[in-house]
This record gives structure tokens, C-alpha cells and sequence, in this order.
């Protein structure tokens, strides 16, 4: 299956700062990848589909000014929370499709944000 | 509207076979897929059902019927490692995946 390297695995930020996520494909060329935040206890929630090349598509009630999308190349992919608050605090993943219908999403380490 | 539930939180006896159930309702249908996630971590793949059956990998074995919106995945020979959430998801007819909330597995001695 394809390696997906997500960086940091934790970070913790002052109130109002802008902390980078990472999101690399390490042994294919993924033109889609997704970014997903997960609450405690609650399910994977889609916020963004992150085409390379082109503008990121983003799900219905998330910001896209403050949840910066880039993809900038075949294997890298970036999502910037910018002005954090504390109620941003959440684990994003980041997670590509392999190449062809059936085969499943392949996911990074995912990523604990802290704001305080 | 897209709907995938699963029960929120099951027990289960280490040795025993636990079975865990999915109902979806989805615009079209791609494949069922079922993840394993420990708490703080990401998710890892287990099982994907396309066709109708039953698909069996070791321990692990996942059932399919379109018919009826339904899958489980089965756990047998429960170990106190398979304490985790597990996470159904259906590809929709726009092949992207829809996610159900999860069950919480606990394995007790």
C-alpha cells in the first residue's frame, strides 16, 4: 500500500497564531488527496478535497480562509490553520486514494492540534 | 441524505467472536470499506466488500449484502489488541467515501 507521511504529529499553539500541516505521498503521485478533522469520539469529518494544480474543494461549512489548502505537486499537500483558536483543537488527518477504484484510502499519521 | 450507522459501543470477552454491524444508505454504491483505529492514532485499513459474501482474512472476516444496505465485520479469537474503534465507510457514486461514527470495541479479560 502507499506510504502517507503527515508532519508534526503534535503541535501546540498560542490563541490566534497559524500552525502548517504537511502531508506527503512517499511512493506515488497522488493528484487528490483529503484532509479530515476528527472530534473526540466522533467520525472521520471531510473538510476539503486537495487537487493538485487547482483550487482545493472545500465541504459545506468550513472556512477555506482560514483553513489554508495548497498542493502545490504530485506528492505534497498542505493545510494551514491560520488564527487558531482553541475550538480549532482537533486531530486532522490527511489521506490519498490509491490508484484505481478499489483500492482504499491510504491515510497519514495524523496530526494532534492543541490550541491554548 | 447519506447515513451510515453503526452501534456506538460494544463489549466483548478475550477469546470470544464479537460481530460488528453497518446499515448504510448512500447515493450509489462503490465498495464498503472497514477501518481499525486506536485511540489517537490513524486509521487502518482491514476489509473492502464490493460483491455480495463474506470475505475472510485471518482473524478478521467482513459480510456484504447490497440488498439490504448491510455489512458486519466479525472478530474472531478476540485479543486485548483489537480494543478500538472500528470504522465503516461506503464509497458513493461520486467515489468519495462516506464514514460512519465508529464503534467502540472493549476487550475484558
Amino acid at each position: 500500500g502507499a506510504v502517507v507521511s503527515q508532519h508534526p504529529s503534535r503541535v501546540i499553539c498560542k490563541s490566534g497564531t497559524s500552525v502548517k500541516i504537511e502531508c506527503r505521498s512517499l511512493d506515488f503521485q497522488a493528484t487528490t488527496m483529503f484532509w479530515y478533522r476528527q472530534f473526540p469520539k466522533k467520525s472521520l469529518m471531510l473538510m476539503a478535497t486537495s487537487n493538485e494544480g487547482s483550487k482545493a474543494t472545500y465541504e459545506q461549512g468550513v472556512e477555506k480562509d482560514k483553513f489554508l489548502i495548497n498542493h502545490a505537486s504530485l506528492t505534497l499537500s498542505t493545510l494551514t490553520v491560520t488564527s487558531a483558536h482553541p475550538e480549532d483543537s482537533s486531530f486532522y488527518i490527511c489521506s490519498l486514494k490509491g490508484q484505481g477504484a478499489e483500492t482504499e484510502a491510504f491515510f497519514g499519521q495524523g496530526t494532534r492540534l492543541t490550541v491554548v | 441524505g447519506q447515513n451510515i450507522d453503526q452501534p456506538t459501543e460494544m463489549t466483548a470477552t478475550e477469546g470470544a467472536i464479537v460481530q460488528i454491524n453497518c446499515t448504510y444508505q448512500t447515493s450509489g454504491f462503490n465498495g464498503l470499506f472497514w477501518y481499525q483505529q486506536h485511540a489517537g492514532e490513524a486509521p487502518t485499513f482491514l476489509s473492502y466488500n464490493v460483491l455480495d459474501g463474506l470475505e475472510e482474512k485471518g482473524r478478521f472476516s467482513s459480510f456484504l449484502s447490497r440488498s439490504k444496505g448491510y455489512s458486519y465485520l466479525l472478530l474472531k479469537e478476540l485479543q486485548m489488541k483489537d480494543s478500538a474503534s472500528y470504522l465503516c465507510a461506503v464509497r458513493d457514486s461520486n467515489y468519495q467515501l462516506i464514514w460512519g461514527a465508529g464503534t467502540k470495541l472493549i476487550i475484558k479479560p
